[in-house]
C-alpha cells in the first residue's frame, strides 16, 4: 500500500513568487495537516483538513492557505515567498482528524523541500 | 521560552549502548506523548506513542513519561547504526490536534 505521497520533491522559487505543494494521504485516510521544518527545528503545525474542512490553523500569516478535494489529496499554497519560507514542508494523514481524547497516528509523507532565493 | 525542549546533539555513542533521549515541556495540560524517528531527507516516522504518564516498551524501544517533572524520555537498548537519526519528541492536548514539537536530538550510533 502505497503511503504519502507529496509533490514536487524539491522546489526552487525566488522572493515573491507563488507556490503550490501537493500531497496525497493513505487510501482511506480523511484528514491531511501541513507542518513547516526549518533546518535544524522541528515541524510547526501550519493547517489541518478533514472531510474538506479546515480543522485546526497554526501561527501562520494570511500568505499561507490550503485546501482538500473530495478524494482527501490536498494542497498548500504560500504567496508573496520570503526568503524565510525555505523549509521542508511536510504533510500527514490520519483516519480522522480531533477526535476528543483520542489521539490518532499521523503518517508523514518525504516533504517538498522548498529553496526561496 | 520554548513549550517543548530538546537538546539537539549530537549524541554519539558506540554501537550496542544504551541510548537516552529526552525532552522537557512547560504545558502542564499535554495528555499524549510521542517520539518520532527522521532520516536525512525523510518524513517523520512514528516511534513510540504513550498517553498520560508512565511506561511504555516496545522490543529495544521504552519510553517513559513523568507529567509530575514534565519530562519525558525515550530509552534505546543495543543500539545499532541503522538507529543514527534524528529523534523528535512530539506533544498535544487531549482535545487539540495540533503536534507540538522538540527540535530533535541528531543521534549517530558508531560500528
Amino acid at each position: 500500500d502505497a503511503g504519502v505521497t507529496q509533490s514536487p520533491t524539491h522546489l526552487i522559487k525566488t522572493r515573491g513568487q507563488h507556490v503550490t505543494l501537493r500531497c496525497s494521504p493513505i487510501s482511506g485516510h480523511k484528514s491531511v495537516s501541513w507542518y513547516q521544518q526549518v533546518l535544524g527545528q522541528g515541524p510547526q503545525f501550519i493547517f489541518q483538513y478533514y472531510e474538506k474542512e479546515e480543522r485546526g490553523r497554526g501561527n501562520f500569516p494570511d500568505r499561507f492557505s490550503a485546501r482538500q478535494f473530495p478524494n482527501y489529496s490536498s494542497e498548500l499554497n504560500v504567496n508573496a515567498l520570503l526568503l524565510g519560507d525555505s523549509a521542508l514542508y511536510l504533510c500527514a494523514s490520519s483516519l480522522a482528524g480531533r477526535q476528543p481524547g483520542y489521539q490518532e497516528t499521523q503518517y508523514f509523507g518525504p516533504g517538498t523541500r522548498l529553496l526561496v532565493l | 521560552q520554548k513549550e517543548v525542549e530538546q537538546d539537539p546533539g549530537p549524541l554519539s555513542v558506540p554501537e550496542g549502548a544504551i541510548v537516552s533521549l529526552n525532552c522537557t515541556y512547560s504545558n502542564s495540560a499535554f495528555q499524549y506523548f510521542m517520539w518520532y524517528r527522521q532520516y536525512s531527507r525523510k518524513g517523520p516516522e512514528l516511534l513510540m506513542y504513550t498517553y498520560s504518564s508512565g511506561n511504555k516498551e516496545d522490543g529495544r524501544f521504552t519510553a517513559q513519561v513523568d507529567k509530575s517533572s514534565k519530562y519525558i524520555s525515550l530509552f534505546i537498548r543495543d543500539s545499532q547504526p541503522s538507529d543514527s537519526a534524528t529523534y523528535l519528541c512530539a506533544m498535544s492536548l487531549d482535545s487539540n490536534y495540533q503536534l507540538i514539537w522538540g527540535a530533535g536530538t541528531k543521534l549517530i550510533i558508531k560500528p
